[in-house]
């Protein structure tokens, strides 16, 4: 059975720092291309940042690049994402993603975690 | 990098049909047949129900369907059930290995 567990979410403080997992089983971790997916609270879903199966390549939106990393250990099935200097409108479950044989398919998800950034 | 359109909301009686559509540009939905929709149930994760436009994966009904043309993505779902009732977001590949959401519908079964 396929399964995306990600932690770490908690309640920071503007201009903190929080590091998201992602523990992953039931399928070959380190074939498939990964995606953090955030949703702010009563709002839509928002692609966050993608990483290549090995780690060489990686993309990101906008509004988090220079702020947020995704990174990868395919020897744990781990994703994570670094997230600095965070803002009121980083604020959002994020979920973490196996994208399948084709860009249009974000073929598993985890169940969230919640990130709330407030003083 | 906005978001594609999709109307706000959506209704029918089960037994229905209805279509959601989702509209971009030439740079993302026109641009690639990426385009994936998913339903979110109330706290829960969102779940693929289309890709590719207009394939579902495994264990997807029948009932759903999609298709593309132009700029213009839609999902439609025949003979409504309640368990339909949920919120509904496409999702396009717009290049340089980004993706975009819709802004999300929400499907009201009467």
């Amino acid at each position: 059975e396929v399964q995306l567990v990600e932690s770490g979410g908690a309640l920071v403080q503007p201009g903190g720092s929080l590091r998201l997992s992602c523990a992953a089983s039931g399928f070959t971790f380190s074939s498939h291309w990964m995606t953090w997916v955030r949703q702010a609270p009563g709002k839509g879903l928002e692609w966050v940042a993608h990483i290549k199966q090995d780690g060489s390549e990686k993309y990101y939106v906008d509004s988090v690049k220079g702020r947020f990393t995704i990174s990868r250990d395919n020897a744990k099935t781990s994703l994570y994402l670094q997230m600095n200097s965070l803002r009121a409108e980083d604020t959002a479950v994020y979920y973490c993603g196996t994208v399948g044989s084709s860009w249009s398919q974000l073929l598993y998800w985890g169940q969230g975690t919640l990130v709330t950034v407030s003083s | 990098q906005s978001a594609l359109t999709q109307p706000r909301s959506v209704s029918g009686s089960p037994g229905q049909s209805v279509t959601i559509s989702c509209t971009g540009t030439s740079s993302d939905v026109g641009a690639y047949n990426y385009v994936s929709w998913y339903q979110q149930h109330p706290g829960k994760a969102p779940k693929l129900m289309i890709y590719d436009a207009t394939k579902r994966p495994s264990g997807v009904p029948g009932r759903f369907s999609g298709s593309k043309s132009g700029n213009t993505a839609s999902l439609t779902i025949s003979g409504l059930q309640a368990e339909d009732e949920a919120d509904y977001y496409c999702c396009s590949f717009s290049g340089s290995y980004t993706l975009m959401f819709g802004g999300g519908t929400k499907l009201t079964v009467l």
